[in-house]
Protein backbone atom coordinates (compact mmCIF):
# COMPACT_ATOMS: atom_id res chain seq x y z
CA UNK A 1 0.00 0.00 0.00
CA UNK A 2 1.17 3.56 -0.97
CA UNK A 3 2.10 5.43 2.12
CA UNK A 4 1.14 8.99 0.22
CA UNK A 5 -2.71 7.95 -1.21
CA UNK A 6 -4.31 11.05 -3.15
CA UNK A 7 -7.72 11.99 -3.75
CA UNK A 8 -9.74 12.22 -6.32
CA UNK A 9 -7.79 10.38 -9.02
CA UNK A 10 -9.18 12.58 -11.45
CA UNK A 11 -11.20 15.55 -11.71
CA UNK A 12 -13.19 17.67 -14.13
CA UNK A 13 -14.22 21.52 -13.19
CA UNK A 14 -15.34 24.49 -15.38
CA UNK A 15 -13.25 27.41 -15.75
CA UNK A 16 -13.42 29.49 -13.04
CA UNK A 17 -14.83 27.00 -10.51
CA UNK A 18 -12.88 26.00 -7.28
CA UNK A 19 -11.65 22.38 -6.43
CA UNK A 20 -9.76 20.88 -3.52
CA UNK A 21 -7.53 17.96 -3.97
CA UNK A 22 -6.51 15.69 -1.30
CA UNK A 23 -3.78 13.68 0.36
CA UNK A 24 -3.52 11.30 3.21
CA UNK A 25 -0.10 9.51 4.47
CA UNK A 26 1.17 7.44 6.60
CA UNK A 27 4.40 8.20 6.12
CA UNK A 28 6.52 8.81 9.74
CA UNK A 29 8.66 10.63 10.82
CA UNK A 30 7.13 13.72 9.15
CA UNK A 31 10.09 15.99 7.90
CA UNK A 32 7.82 17.96 4.68
CA UNK A 33 5.05 17.76 2.44
CA UNK A 34 5.30 19.38 -0.77
CA UNK A 35 2.24 19.43 -3.78
CA UNK A 36 3.70 19.86 -7.11
CA UNK A 37 2.14 20.51 -10.36
CA UNK A 38 2.96 18.82 -13.70
CA UNK A 39 2.15 19.31 -16.88
CA UNK A 40 1.69 16.62 -19.22
CA UNK A 41 5.08 15.44 -20.88
CA UNK A 42 7.06 17.88 -18.09
CA UNK A 43 8.88 16.94 -15.40
CA UNK A 44 6.79 18.57 -12.00
CA UNK A 45 7.37 22.00 -10.45
CA UNK A 46 7.02 22.97 -7.00
CA UNK A 47 4.28 24.75 -5.34
CA UNK A 48 4.53 24.81 -1.62
CA UNK A 49 6.51 22.99 0.70
CA UNK A 50 4.94 22.67 4.37
CA UNK A 51 6.78 21.46 7.58
CA UNK A 52 5.23 20.35 10.77
CA UNK A 53 4.64 23.62 12.59
CA UNK A 54 2.78 24.60 9.63
CA UNK A 55 -0.84 24.43 9.49
CA UNK A 56 -1.33 26.46 5.56
CA UNK A 57 0.47 28.05 2.86
CA UNK A 58 -0.74 29.58 -0.31
CA UNK A 59 1.25 30.29 -3.65
CA UNK A 60 -1.19 32.60 -5.89
CA UNK A 61 -4.40 31.08 -6.37
CA UNK A 62 -2.99 28.00 -4.68
CA UNK A 63 -3.31 27.11 -0.55
CA UNK A 64 -2.43 24.24 0.66
CA UNK A 65 -3.15 22.77 4.27
CA UNK A 66 -1.74 20.61 6.73
CA UNK A 67 -3.11 18.15 9.41
CA UNK A 68 -0.13 16.92 11.06
CA UNK A 69 -2.22 14.89 13.61
CA UNK A 70 -4.45 13.19 11.47
CA UNK A 71 -1.78 13.13 8.86
CA UNK A 72 -4.22 14.88 5.75
CA UNK A 73 -3.29 17.75 3.65
CA UNK A 74 -5.95 19.29 1.03
CA UNK A 75 -5.00 21.60 -2.38
CA UNK A 76 -7.22 24.22 -2.71
CA UNK A 77 -7.33 26.20 -6.09
CA UNK A 78 -9.53 29.17 -6.03
CA UNK A 79 -10.90 30.19 -9.78
CA UNK A 80 -9.66 27.98 -11.46
CA UNK A 81 -8.17 28.47 -15.06
CA UNK A 82 -7.05 26.13 -18.16
CA UNK A 83 -3.95 26.17 -17.39
CA UNK A 84 -3.89 24.97 -14.18
CA UNK A 85 -4.82 21.25 -16.37
CA UNK A 86 -2.25 19.44 -15.12
CA UNK A 87 -1.25 16.20 -12.48
CA UNK A 88 -0.93 17.36 -8.85
CA UNK A 89 0.92 15.29 -6.94
CA UNK A 90 1.85 15.11 -3.28
CA UNK A 91 5.31 14.40 -1.97
CA UNK A 92 6.30 13.64 1.52
CA UNK A 93 9.15 13.51 3.02
CA UNK A 94 10.98 11.65 5.93
CA UNK A 95 14.63 12.25 6.69
CA UNK A 96 16.12 11.17 3.67
CA UNK A 97 13.23 9.47 1.93
CA UNK A 98 10.54 10.65 -0.25
CA UNK A 99 7.43 9.39 -0.88
CA UNK A 100 5.47 10.27 -3.77
CA UNK A 101 1.44 10.25 -4.58
CA UNK A 102 -0.04 9.01 -7.75
CA UNK A 103 -1.42 11.93 -8.13
CA UNK A 104 -4.71 13.87 -8.66
CA UNK A 105 -5.20 14.73 -12.55
CA UNK A 106 -7.07 18.14 -13.05
CA UNK A 107 -8.78 18.81 -16.12
CA UNK A 108 -10.65 22.05 -16.56
CA UNK A 109 -12.73 23.10 -19.19
CA UNK A 110 -14.21 26.39 -20.49
CA UNK B 1 12.48 27.14 -16.59
CA UNK B 2 13.54 24.78 -13.29
CA UNK B 3 17.36 24.98 -14.63
CA UNK B 4 17.83 21.14 -14.88
CA UNK B 5 18.27 20.25 -18.34
CA UNK B 6 17.85 16.59 -19.81
CA UNK B 7 18.91 15.14 -22.64
CA UNK B 8 17.46 13.69 -25.27
CA UNK B 9 14.32 14.70 -24.26
CA UNK B 10 12.68 11.54 -26.35
CA UNK B 11 14.35 8.71 -27.29
CA UNK B 12 12.48 5.44 -29.37
CA UNK B 13 15.11 2.23 -29.27
CA UNK B 14 14.61 -1.07 -30.35
CA UNK B 15 14.42 -3.99 -27.52
CA UNK B 16 17.82 -5.48 -26.63
CA UNK B 17 19.48 -1.90 -27.62
CA UNK B 18 21.36 0.25 -24.74
CA UNK B 19 20.30 3.94 -23.65
CA UNK B 20 21.87 6.86 -22.21
CA UNK B 21 20.70 9.28 -20.89
CA UNK B 22 22.09 13.06 -19.45
CA UNK B 23 21.29 15.34 -16.56
CA UNK B 24 22.78 18.17 -16.15
CA UNK B 25 21.46 19.72 -12.48
CA UNK B 26 21.08 23.49 -11.38
CA UNK B 27 25.07 24.47 -10.39
CA UNK B 28 25.37 25.13 -6.93
CA UNK B 29 22.94 22.04 -6.13
CA UNK B 30 24.98 19.03 -4.59
CA UNK B 31 22.05 16.28 -4.61
CA UNK B 32 20.78 14.31 -7.56
CA UNK B 33 18.02 11.77 -8.16
CA UNK B 34 16.82 9.99 -11.16
CA UNK B 35 13.23 9.26 -11.12
CA UNK B 36 11.15 7.12 -12.77
CA UNK B 37 7.38 7.73 -13.86
CA UNK B 38 4.81 5.58 -16.29
CA UNK B 39 1.45 6.94 -17.20
CA UNK B 40 -0.83 8.01 -14.67
CA UNK B 41 1.63 7.37 -11.34
CA UNK B 42 3.71 9.31 -9.64
CA UNK B 43 8.06 9.32 -9.99
CA UNK B 44 9.23 6.61 -9.00
CA UNK B 45 12.80 6.96 -7.05
CA UNK B 46 15.79 5.18 -9.08
CA UNK B 47 18.74 6.17 -7.00
CA UNK B 48 20.39 9.67 -5.79
CA UNK B 49 23.77 11.22 -5.72
CA UNK B 50 25.48 13.66 -3.30
CA UNK B 51 28.57 15.30 -4.70
CA UNK B 52 29.83 12.17 -6.92
CA UNK B 53 28.69 9.39 -4.04
CA UNK B 54 26.21 6.98 -5.15
CA UNK B 55 24.09 6.90 -1.60
CA UNK B 56 21.56 5.08 -2.39
CA UNK B 57 19.83 2.87 -4.74
CA UNK B 58 16.14 1.40 -5.41
CA UNK B 59 15.58 -1.92 -5.62
CA UNK B 60 13.86 -0.77 -9.12
CA UNK B 61 17.10 -0.60 -10.30
CA UNK B 62 18.22 -3.67 -11.47
CA UNK B 63 21.71 -4.88 -12.87
CA UNK B 64 21.14 -3.86 -16.17
CA UNK B 65 20.85 0.16 -14.80
CA UNK B 66 24.00 1.98 -14.30
CA UNK B 67 24.32 5.63 -13.23
CA UNK B 68 27.20 8.06 -12.25
CA UNK B 69 28.11 11.36 -11.30
CA UNK B 70 31.68 11.29 -11.85
CA UNK B 71 32.43 14.72 -11.17
CA UNK B 72 29.66 15.81 -9.41
CA UNK B 73 28.22 17.57 -11.97
CA UNK B 74 26.35 15.96 -14.86
CA UNK B 75 24.96 12.88 -14.30
CA UNK B 76 24.14 9.80 -17.09
CA UNK B 77 21.97 7.02 -16.38
CA UNK B 78 22.12 3.98 -18.93
CA UNK B 79 19.90 1.16 -19.44
CA UNK B 80 21.28 -1.55 -20.94
CA UNK B 81 19.65 -4.73 -22.93
CA UNK B 82 16.14 -2.21 -22.92
CA UNK B 83 13.03 -4.16 -22.98
CA UNK B 84 9.90 -3.03 -23.44
CA UNK B 85 8.87 -2.83 -19.38
CA UNK B 86 11.57 0.38 -19.44
CA UNK B 87 9.22 2.64 -21.56
CA UNK B 88 8.31 5.55 -19.14
CA UNK B 89 9.52 8.64 -18.38
CA UNK B 90 12.88 8.83 -16.59
CA UNK B 91 13.07 12.17 -14.51
CA UNK B 92 16.49 13.84 -12.96
CA UNK B 93 16.36 16.26 -9.70
CA UNK B 94 18.75 18.44 -8.21
CA UNK B 95 18.47 19.93 -4.95
CA UNK B 96 20.93 22.00 -2.29
CA UNK B 97 21.29 19.20 0.43
CA UNK B 98 17.69 17.94 1.88
CA UNK B 99 15.78 21.13 0.44
CA UNK B 100 13.21 21.15 -2.27
CA UNK B 101 13.87 18.84 -5.35
CA UNK B 102 13.55 20.77 -8.79
CA UNK B 103 12.66 18.64 -11.58
CA UNK B 104 13.95 18.80 -15.16
CA UNK B 105 11.86 18.03 -18.36
CA UNK B 106 12.12 14.12 -18.60
CA UNK B 107 13.40 11.90 -21.09
CA UNK B 108 10.48 9.99 -22.73
CA UNK B 109 11.62 6.30 -23.49
CA UNK B 110 10.02 4.43 -25.85
CA UNK B 111 11.20 0.83 -26.31
CA UNK B 112 9.26 -1.05 -29.37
Amino acid sequence: KNQVEQSPQSLIILEGKNCTLQCNYTVSPFSNLRWYKQDTGRGPVSLTIMTFSENTKSNGRYTATLDADTKQSSLHITASQLSDSASYICVVSSNNDMRFGAGTRLTVKP
Amino acid sequence: DTGVSQDPRHKITKRGQNVTFRCDPISEHNRLYWYRQTLGQGPEFLTYFQNEAQLEKSRLLSDRFSAERPKGSFSTLEIQRTEQGDSAMYLCASSKRQLAQYFGPGTRLTVL
